[in-house]
């Protein structure tokens, strides 16, 4: 079957970094995308990953490696508007999206 | 603003009533598509349309009735809702289907059946 694990929620320090890990089982696989979802709000593009290592985006980068079914999303110099959900979804073998339950973070002051 | 746009926003009804869910897409996409996402839960995908053409139904309960008049505009209809439906419904929207294009998301309807 598919499956997608990553922790439900996470807190943190306003200025700190934090690591987002996500574990992954797909029937094939084409790609990982990282969805930011505030409260209430529509899930907005973070990253996608389809080959081995870490992708640098500003404060946000995202980790992959396919051996493992593993992606991890590094936020750095935490702000406060950074408290949302964090969603990880590969794209299995006809490109549809498995969707983890999401990781709600929490930054405090 | 992500070019995809829902309405209405916020949306109570009694299990009696038909209500309709609108999304439309101002980016030139081609695929559509509907989802539901429950509190803690995975999003869940119920439609897929492709040049107006659904390609995909993820056995979704005939109370819900999709419609894609045009590569623009996606309708969900609801008609004899259980209180289990309650959920926000998100509309998203890419330029091609079964490819590796970014899914872009409308702000979603919250659906509360009573």
């Amino acid at each position: 079957g598919q499956n997608i694990d990553q922790p439900t929620e996470m807190t943190a320090t306003e200025g700190a970094i934090v690591q987002i890990n996500c574990t992954y089982q797909t029937s094939g696989f084409n790609g990982l995308f990282w969805y930011q979802q505030h409260a209430g709000e529509a899930p907005t593009f973070l990253s996608y990953n389809v080959l081995d290592g870490l992708e640098e985006k500003g404060r946000f980068s995202s980790f992959l490696s396919r051996s493992k079914g593993y992606s991890y999303l590094l936020l750095k110099e935490l702000q406060m508007k950074d408290s949302a959900s964090y969603l990880c979804a590969p794209l299995d073998s006809n490109y549809q999206l498995i969707w983890g339950a999401g990781t709600k973070l929490i930054i405090k002051p | 603003e992500t070019g995809v746009t829902q309405t209405p926003r916020h949306l109570v009804m009694g299990m009696t009533n038909k209500k309709s869910l609108k999304c439309e897409q101002h980016l030139g996409h081609n695929a559509m598509y509907w989802y539901k996402q429950s509190a803690k839960k995975p999003l869940e995908l119920m439609f897929v349309y492709n040049f107006k053409e659904q390609t995909e139904n993820n056995s979704v309960p005939s109370r819900f009735s999709p419609e894609c008049p045009n590569s623009s505009h996606l309708f969900l209809h609801l008609h004899t809702l259980q209180p289990e439906d309650s959920a926000l419904y998100l509309c998203a929207s890419s330029r091609k289907l079964a490819d590796t294009d970014t899914q872009y998301f409308g702000p979603g309807t919250r659906l509360t059946v009573l």
